[in-house]
């Protein structure tokens, strides 16, 4: 589904640096989600957004991530310094509006060396 | 809270064999349940959903029933194929989680010609 658009698609970073991952939603929606996919722990949900706004964010692992919402059309989820455990897949997804299912992009591999 | 439990993979079954991945959660309230296929290197696709107990959702051949008396949501196909191979998620979702899906650790399918 081209519903989301994410950036980059692979990553790779030293240990220390900052990462940036883009997701750009281009159908309406109004809740945007970040999940991380790793084999240990599966899917998980960091954090949610509603109309832009954040709701939950208890899924973060550490303060070292952060994520904006600055419009409708794009949202950023920051790591800060990065660490090798960080290493994972980093999904955005979207709810449409008025439908329980989502939408997700295609994925940011990301692997900190 | 919210969870879903599937059945660990991998599974291998010949091209024509019948197919179930079993499924079953925890949930509050009246929860939405899903399928979710992911084809190697890709996103997550939304496969099949139901959002009331004894709906049948259905798509290319694999259906899966909400039954709430057993809370469960099985994936069935009654002849696969190689294009099939895939990693299935289970998940539901529900109005007092944001609409956040809450995955089950996902079952690696191989099908062999």
């Amino acid at each position: 589904d081209a519903g989301v658009i994410q950036s980059p698609r692979h990553e790779v970073t030293e240990m220390g640096q900052e990462v940036t991952l883009r997701c750009k939603p281009i159908s309406g929606h109004n809740s945007l989600f970040w999940y991380r996919q790793t084999m240990m722990r599966g899917l998980e949900l960091l954090i949610y957004f509603n109309n832009n706004v954040p709701i939950d964010d208890s899924g973060m692992p550490e303060d070292r991530f952060s994520a904006k919402m600055p419009n409708a059309s794009f949202s950023t989820l920051k790591i800060q310094p990065s660490e090798p455990r960080d290493s994972a897949v980093y999904f955005c997804a979207i709810n449409r509006q008025g439908g329980t299912e989502a939408f997700f992009g295609q994925g940011t591999r990301l692997t900190v060396v | 809270g919210n969870s879903v439990t599937q059945m660990e993979g991998p599974v291998t079954l010949s091209e024509e064999a019948f197919l179930t991945i079993n499924c079953t959660y925890t949930a509050t309230g009246y929860p939405s349940l899903f399928w979710y296929v992911q084809y190697p290197g890709e996103g997550l696709q939304l496969l099949l959903k139901a959002t009331k107990a004894d709906d049948k959702g259905s798509n290319k051949g694999f259906e899966a029933t909400y039954r709430k008396e057993t809370t469960s949501f099985h994936l069935e196909k009654g002849s696969v194929q190689v294009s099939d191979s895939a990693v299935y998620f289970c998940a539901l979702t529900s109005s007092n989680s944001g609409y956040a899906l809450n995955f089950g650790k996902g079952t690696s399918l191989l099908v062999t010609p």
